[in-house]
């Protein structure tokens, strides 16, 4: 257990419809990434927040936002999905202090479906 | 762009020693790690390089070289719990991420 927590664990939905997926991060950590990994796409970063600001933006579509709220629980806001949204969505956490690289600690994931 | 290759499949015996290798060409770098991923569960940290030369973790070591766009994971003393996929991402500047494709090790009794 790394201490990141996400719900969802599983989401189905229709096309052109929005959902929302929810991480909390570890006791502490400052810092909360998003990434997708679909079957033909491998992992692929999508954003980071760090205390509630956004820090690095990666291959995030239009369509997906996100933030980190005050109390460092982030959520991923996902709208007009396609079927090729379908995908495992991790988020993880770390320190993050000074710009430093530290260790990302992943949470278990939400499994999407777009039908 | 970004390109990370990492080899799709690896089969291994059980006590043997296996090397994963990774080449990427990227416009900027700041460190490069691995993670384990066992199936339908989420990465776990192996290792991160910043500098050239090999990092040893345990069974696990991580060797990097800048000039060479080059970096391998060496499992050593294979057990039946290594069986899983690595992935090799490069940390670039800008603090974003890359994650090659990932390597799936099959370790045989």
């Amino acid at each position: 257990d790394s201490g990141v927590t996400q719900t969802p664990k599983h989401l189905i939905t229709a096309t052109g419809q929005r959902v929302t997926l929810r991480c909390s991060p570890r006791s502490g950590d400052l810092s909360v990434y998003w990434y997708q990994q679909s079957l033909d796409q491998g992992l692929q970063f999508l954003i980071q927040y760090y205390n509630g600001e956004e820090r690095a933006k990666g291959n995030i579509l239009e369509r997906f936002s996100a933030q980190q709220f005050p109390d460092l629980h982030s959520e991923l806001n996902l709208s007009s999905l396609e079927l090729g949204d379908s995908a495992l969505y991790f988020c993880a956490s770390s320190v993050e202090t000074s710009g430093a690289y530290n260790e990302q600690f992943f949470g278990p994931g939400t499994r999407l479906t777009v039908l | 762009g970004q390109n990370i290759d990492q080899p799709t499949e690896m089969t291994a015996t059980e006590g043997a020693i296996v090397q994963i290798n990774c080449t990427y060409q990227t416009s900027g770098f700041n460190g490069l790690f691995w993670y384990q991923q066992h199936a339908g569960e989420a990465p776990t940290f192996l290792s991160y390089n910043v500098l050239d030369g090999l990092e040893e973790k345990g069974r696990f070591s991580s060797f990097l070289s800048r000039s060479k766009g080059y970096s391998y994971l060496l499992l050593k003393e294979l057990q039946m719990k290594d069986s899983a996929s690595y992935l090799c991402a490069v940390y670039l500047y800008g603090q974003n991420f890359v994650f090659g494709p990932g390597t799936r090790l099959s370790v045989l009794p």
